[in-house]
């Protein structure tokens, strides 16, 4: 059974810095591109970045980039979200998603339950 | 960036309907587009990829059509468990985008 357990979110100050992790299992985690999607409170669906099965391939969203980075360790089953400068409107429940294939072009098939990330002085 | 833009935005049916949601592109995106179902306070939920192809256990009452830049959802017979919000999607090419999703409300 395909599982993604986010962890890592909570209460930040602007400015501040954050790690999101993604514990994946059920699945051979390096065959495929992982992503990130966001949803700030009440909003629709923000995707934020994503990464290829070799950590190629990376993407983010124009919100987020210069400031968060995402990695993977396929030695470990993690996905990962380095989250800097921290902004009110990145705050969000962070979703982390398994890609359909190993090209990171291909959508998200399996989202994991989301983890809150409120930034917040 | 791609734009992707849904409409409506929201809508009222009843149980038994047959419902269209549009989603257009701001420029072509070949079959790189795919449809999430998402309930108040869930995860999202993938349902097809590829413009027409159905993820696994996704029920056939689902279907998707459309090319280049103009996409269809549709659902064929509407039930109480798909009252949702309903996001397309372009996965063409970085950074992936979103349409503003559609809320099917019950009427």
């Amino acid at each position: 059974e395909v599982q993604l357990v986010e962890s890592g979110g909570g209460l930040v100050q602007p400015g501040r810095s954050l790690r999101l992790s993604c514990a994946a299992s059920g699945f051979t985690f390096d065959d495929y591109a992982m992503h990130w999607v966001r949803q700030a409170p009440g909003k629709g669906l923000e995707w934020v970045s994503g990464i290829g099965w070799n950590s190629g391939y990376i993407g983010y969203a124009d919100s987020v980039k210069g400031r968060f980075t995402i990695s993977r360790d396929n030695a470990k089953n993690y996905l990962y979200l380095e989250m800097n400068s921290l902004r009110g409107e990145d705050t969000a429940f962070y979703y982390c998603g398994k890609g359909q294939s190993s090209v990171a072009a291909a959508p998200v098939d399996f989202w994991g339950q989301g983890i809150l990330v409120t930034v917040s002085s | 960036d791609i734009q992707m833009t849904q409409s409506p935005s929201s809508l009222s049916a009843s149980v038994g309907d047959r419902l269209n949601i549009t989603c257009r592109a701001s420029q072509g995106i070949r079959n790189h587009l795919a449809w999430f179902q998402q309930k108040p306070g869930k995860a999202p939920k993938s349902l097809i990829y590829a413009v027409s192809s159905l993820q696994s256990g996704v029920p056939s009452k689902f279907s998707g059509s459309g090319s280049g830049t103009d996409f269809t959802l549709t659902i064929s017979s509407l039930q109480p468990e798909d009252f949702a919000t309903y996001y397309c999607q372009q996965y063409q090419s970085y950074p992936f985008t979103f349409g503003g999703g559609t809320k099917v409300e019950i009427k």
